[in-house]
């Protein structure tokens, strides 16, 4: 099985909700990433999860809160967010941090914050 | 920013011709790597290149590595229409993965 899989497909939520993006997989990966990519922009990386411990926070504002609660799933809870915060989410998932190992990834969340 | 920069932006060519996308970056890497994306959904890997490697060849795809000039070339031979997708390079530094700006390409069958 070499699928990462993502849930929601699409997701609309108001200034006020608070929702959460799912993101599983079953390589065997240790090393999970979220990125953000706007229309027509590259991805952009948000977090990286490495053997279910944060490594990386890109600066990313605190309404958006990741959670790695074992080493096969990976959640991005969202609260507060603003219009500017809609995009494609991307999650990823890699054999190991570090780079020498390819990246994986989901088909996406597309956000739409109204 | 270590964001790569790739050029063309955008590129249209008939089904069978060559397609050659470059791309340039400003820092030090580990490996750069090639994904593609369709309609704006997930990316798929294409190929990975290490740092002391100057050439990589996977099926249709040629990637070229020059880290004095830190650029890197995709060739894709015999393109199809299925080819039709976004390109975006990507460099590595230790665990941190930065995406280019990306090469739309469009194949005419």
């Amino acid at each position: 099985d070499t699928e990462v899989t993502q849930t929601p497909k699409h997701l609309v939520m108001g200034m006020t909700n608070k929702k959460s993006l799912k993101c599983e997989q079953h390589m065997g990966h240790r090393a999970m990433y979220w990125y953000k990519q706007k229309a027509k922009k590259p991805p952009e990386l948000m977090f990286v999860y490495s053997y279910e411990k944060l490594s990386i926070n890109e600066s990313v504002p605190s309404r958006f809160s990741p959670e790695c609660p074992n080493s096969s799933l990976l959640n991005l809870h969202l609260h507060a967010l603003q219009p500017e915060d809609s995009a494609l989410y991307l999650c990823a998932s890699s054999q190991d941090e570090g780079p020498l190992y390819e990246q994986y990834f989901g088909p996406g969340t597309r956000l739409t914050v109204t | 920013s270590q964001q790569g920069e790739e050029d063309p932006q955008a590129l249209s060519i008939q089904e069978g011709e060559n397609a050659t996308m470059n791309c340039s970056y400003k820092t030090s890497i580990n490996n750069l790597q090639w994904y593609r994306q369709n309609s704006g959904r997930g990316l798929v890997h294409l190929i990975l290149i290490r740092s002391n490697e100057r050439e990589k060849h996977s099926g249709r795809l040629r990637v070229t590595l020059d880290t004095s000039k830190k650029s890197s070339s995709l060739l894709i031979t015999a393109s199809r229409a299925a080819d039709t997708a976004s390109y975006f390079c990507a460099t590595a530094f230790y665990q941190k993965v930065t995406f280019g700006t990306g090469t739309k390409l469009q194949v005419i069958p």
